[in-house]
């Protein structure tokens, strides 16, 4: 059974603070890893969409890394804001298909 | 531009009965896909569409759910004879292409469906 794990679950910072959090997906088959936020309320919005090996790519203060031999990307936010807080998803599409696998998400709080 | 929409926002509905969730994707995006979160769980895929064909519907829960699109464009989840367990919100989203998982995906805003 393919699993896409995220941690933590939940995580309090502060404004000002910088923080990451951790997604884990199977290592073989790899094609893609998707990041999306999900603020309450709202629609998921995608972040980013990684295929190789080693990527990073950014979006303002976020960031995100990939790494497709361990199975692990990370996504970190610099310079935490209250506005920052939400869910962050990462989802994996095993072998290129359509059946993607969402991790359960990590939640975001920023305290002003 | 429209993004996707879903309706209803919300449905409360009494055990036993049966719902339409709609979908309405973006235009031109042939791929589109259903999704369910459970409290307390991550996002369940469900079915995807390519155009108006479901590959794959081995992501339905049971045979009280069914999903159809027609015409490229509009989709409809139903649920037979719902259950509580049921309760859930269900996402819907679209992308431009279904057959490479590289393709972002684009939701709506959900429709969180309530059974007593």
């Amino acid at each position: 059974i393919l699993n896409v794990e995220q941690s933590p679950q939940s995580l309090h910072v502060q404004e000002g603070d910088s923080t990451n959090f951790t997604c884990s997906f199977p290592s073989s088959n790899f094609y893609a890893l998707h990041w999306y936020r999900w603020e309450t309320a709202k629609s998921p919005e995608a972040l980013f969409v990684m295929t190789l090996n080693g990527d990073e790519k950014k979006k303002g203060r976020i960031s995100a890394t990939l790494n497709t031999k361990e199975g692990y990307s990370y996504l970190y936010i610099k310079g935490s804001q209250p506005e920052d807080s939400a869910t962050y998803l990462c989802a994996f599409p095993p072998s290129g298909t359509y059946k993607y696998i969402f991790g359960t998400g990590t939640r975001l709080k920023v305290l002003a | 531009g429209a993004g996707v929409s879903q309706s209803p926002s919300n449905k409360v509905t009494e055990k036993g009965k049966d719902v339409e969730l709609r979908c309405d994707p973006i235009s031109g995006h042939t791929a589109l896909y259903w999704y369910r979160q459970s409290l307390g769980q991550g996002l369940e895929f469900l079915i995807y569409f390519q155009g108006n064909s479901a590959p794959d519907k081995s992501g339905l829960p049971s045979d009280r759910f069914s999903a159809e699109r027609t015409g490229g464009s509009v989709s409809t989840l139903t649920i037979q004879r719902t259950q509580q367990e049921d309760s859930a919100v269900y996402l819907c989203a679209s992308s431009k292409k279904g057959t490479s998982g590289a393709n972002e995906q684009f939701f709506g805003p959900g429709t969180r469906l309530t059974v007593l």
